[in-house]
């Protein structure tokens, strides 16, 4: 089944405390993604993965970094959260060099920074 | 500044009615342009992707067009279901590569009412 899986779905954290948000992928997927998701604006993308221990910047990397260990498994870090990260995050996956083949998502992880 | 603009905003149509979606933008290059049904809380799923010049693809009651020289794009749904509430976000790709960026409309929010 294909499918791109988020861990934990809600999160609540306290200002100053690290945030650890998982991703994976079941397809053998190179290419992952992480965007973030605000109301009234589309989804900006934070760090993409080529594939393993191959990573970029996207358009808001600030106050975020990713890790990719194994092909199937993309994290999400921040460390000492603050207020305006509070979110939707969503991973997305898509087969290697060609973005016109299917792009997966995964169902969100809804971040709450108090 | 927002390089992909959807309207309208919001859509209320009855079950039964047509309705068609706008996605206008000003990414360059623009290699290909995709639109996604995001159901409240959860991810984006892939309805069509439009890669030519003057495309149109057809997916069941889903039919999309591209306009390349006018940077504009439709999404038709016809005879609609509840299960068609949902936001519809257009997103356009400037490469056919994962080194390309994706870049996300805001969405437009169709209810559709008994």
């Amino acid at each position: 089944d294909m499918k791109v899986t988020q861990m934990p779905r809600y999160l609540i954290k306290r200002m100053g405390e690290n945030v650890l948000l998982e991703c994976g992928q079941d397809m053998s997927h190179e290419t992952m993604y992480w965007y973030r998701q605000d109301p009234g604006l589309g989804l900006q993308l934070i760090y993409i993965s080529y594939d393993v221990d191959s990573n970029s910047e996207g358009d808001i990397p600030k106050g975020y970094r990713v890790s990719r260990k194994k092909r199937e498994h993309f994290s999400l870090i921040l460390d000492s959260a603050k207020t305006n990260q509070t979110s939707v995050y969503f991973c997305a996956s898509s087969l290697g060099g060609r973005v016109t083949g299917q792009l997966y998502f995964g169902e969100g992880s809804k971040l709450t920074v108090l | 500044k927002t390089q992909v603009e959807q309207s309208p905003q919001s859509l209320v149509v009855r079950q039964g009615e047509n309705c068609v979606l706008q996605c206008n933008y000003s990414v360059t290059p623009d290699n290909h342009l995709r639109w996604f049904k995001q159901d409240t809380g959860k991810g984006l799923v892939s309805l069509t992707v439009l890669v030519h010049e003057n495309d149109k693809t057809s997916n069941g009651r889903y039919s999309a067009t591209l306009d390349k020289d006018a940077k504009h794009s439709t999404l038709h749904i016809t005879a609609t279901l509840l299960d068609d509430t949902a936001t519809y976000i257009c997103v356009v790709g400037d490469r056919g590569s994962a080194l390309g960026r994706l870049h996300f409309g805001a969405g437009t929010q169709l209810i559709v009412i008994p």
